[in-house]
Formats: C-alpha cells, structure tokens, sequence
C-alpha cells in the first residue's frame, strides 16, 4: 500500500518570495509517479507537476520545481516568485499502476 | 485542452433518496475513475473502471455504490441510498492508458444530503 504524508497543514509566503511544501511517501514499488495537485477555492484539481520515479532529473515547470529524493522518499514542491494566484491547497499525490493516493494537503497562503 | 465533463456541479438530495452523478470522460479514454473530497479532507479513492468492469474499489465503495458505462460517452456513479456522510464532492476522471502518465479530473459535484 502507498502513503503520502504532508507534515505542513498550513504554511504562508510573501508575494514574490520562494516557498517550499513539504511531502514525504512511502511504496515499496520501483516503478511510480508522483504527482502535486493544486486545488482552489472552486475545489478543481489542476496538475501542477509531475515526477517520473525512474528520472533522477527533478521536474520543474515555469516557476514550480521539486526536490525529488527517491532514496529518502520525499518529494517537495518549491514555487518561486510567489503569486497571489498561488493561495490554494496543495496535494502531493503518489501512483503506482492504477489509483491515486494523496497527502493531506497544504493551504498555501500568499501575502500581498 | 480536452476536459472530463461532469454534471451537475451541485445535487442536493434526501437522506434515503438515489442519485446518479454523471461524468463524460475524454472520447478516447480507456481508464475511468471516482474520488471523493469531503469538505475540508484529503481526496479519496473510490472506484476504477476498464474494459467495461471495475478493476478496483476502495473500503468507501460498499454495496450502496455502482458504477456504469451505459453507452460510449458516459460514466455515471449511482449511490442507492444517500446517508449524511455522503455528502462530499465527487470527481470523476479518465486517462488514456495504464501508465498514470497524467490523470484528467473534471471539476467536481459537490453532493449535499440533508
């Protein structure tokens, strides 16, 4: 069984600033993927990046990247040049072959 | 970009009544799948569908749940008789192939049981 552990419920930034949100999983698979999700106010879930287990390249994707630590299982998220459109709940999610397992979730608050 | 398509946004429904939350995924998906969120919790797995059957469910799906593909288009989530604890928003979603690559979620019914 998979699982995905977010330790953060909560965390703020400064407009303009560097964030990182924290994630750690667990699997005993080889082969994964691992996913962060945003969801807003509207509760849509929107992909914000994703992580393949067999690269060792840590994705990134305009101003998000991650921090991608197979052998101490973690996989947080940094956003930089923080923006107000990035106030939402992050989820940190982990697949193996057919479902998604996801964290608690972090409410990520940016201050103007 | 293609959309999963899900309706209605919101139900309200009776305890004890049925409802059926819809979902059209993207036409040439081969992978469905249920979540659900109750407000304020993390997203939960419900149900995957293949090949016209389901290929794997969750403790939440209990006998009160079904799942469907009536026809080509859509994918519909029965719940027989809604208790309280039902209420949640339900996210369908769909994806091409088994590789988990990228997994489209439709934008929700947020399902209210009085």
């Amino acid at each position: 069984a998979q699982t995905v552990t977010q330790s953060q419920p909560e965390m703020s930034v400064q407009e303009a600033e560097t964030v990182t949100l924290s994630c750690t999983y667990d699997t005993s698979e080889s082969d994964y993927y691992l996913f962060w999700y945003k969801q807003p106010p509207s509760r849509q879930m929107i992909l914000v990046i994703r992580q393949e287990a067999y690269k060792q390249q840590n994705a990134t994707e305009n101003r998000f990247s991650v921090n991608f630590q197979k052998a101490a299982k973690s996989f947080s998220l940094k956003i930089s040049d923080s923006q107000l459109g990035d106030a939402a709940m992050y989820f940190c999610a982990i697949t193996t072959r057919d479902k998604l397992v996801f964290g608690a979730g972090t409410i990520l608050r940016v201050k103007s | 970009e293609p959309e999963v398509t899900q309706t209605p946004s919101h139900q309200v429904t009776q305890m004890g009544q049925e409802v059926i939350l819809r979902c059209v995924p993207i036409s040439n998906h081969l992978y469905f799948y249920w979540y659900r969120q109750i407000l304020g919790q993390k997203v939960e797995f419900l149900v995957s569908f293949y090949n016209n059957e389901i290929s794997e469910k969750s403790e939440i799906f209990d006998d009160q749940f079904s799942v469907e593909r009536p026809d080509g288009s859509n994918f519909t989530l029965k719940i027989r008789s809604t208790k309280l604890e039902d209420s949640a928003m339900y996210f369908c979603a769909s994806h091409p192939t088994r590789s988990n690559e990228k997994l489209f979620f439709g934008s929700g019914t947020q399902l209210s049981v009085l």
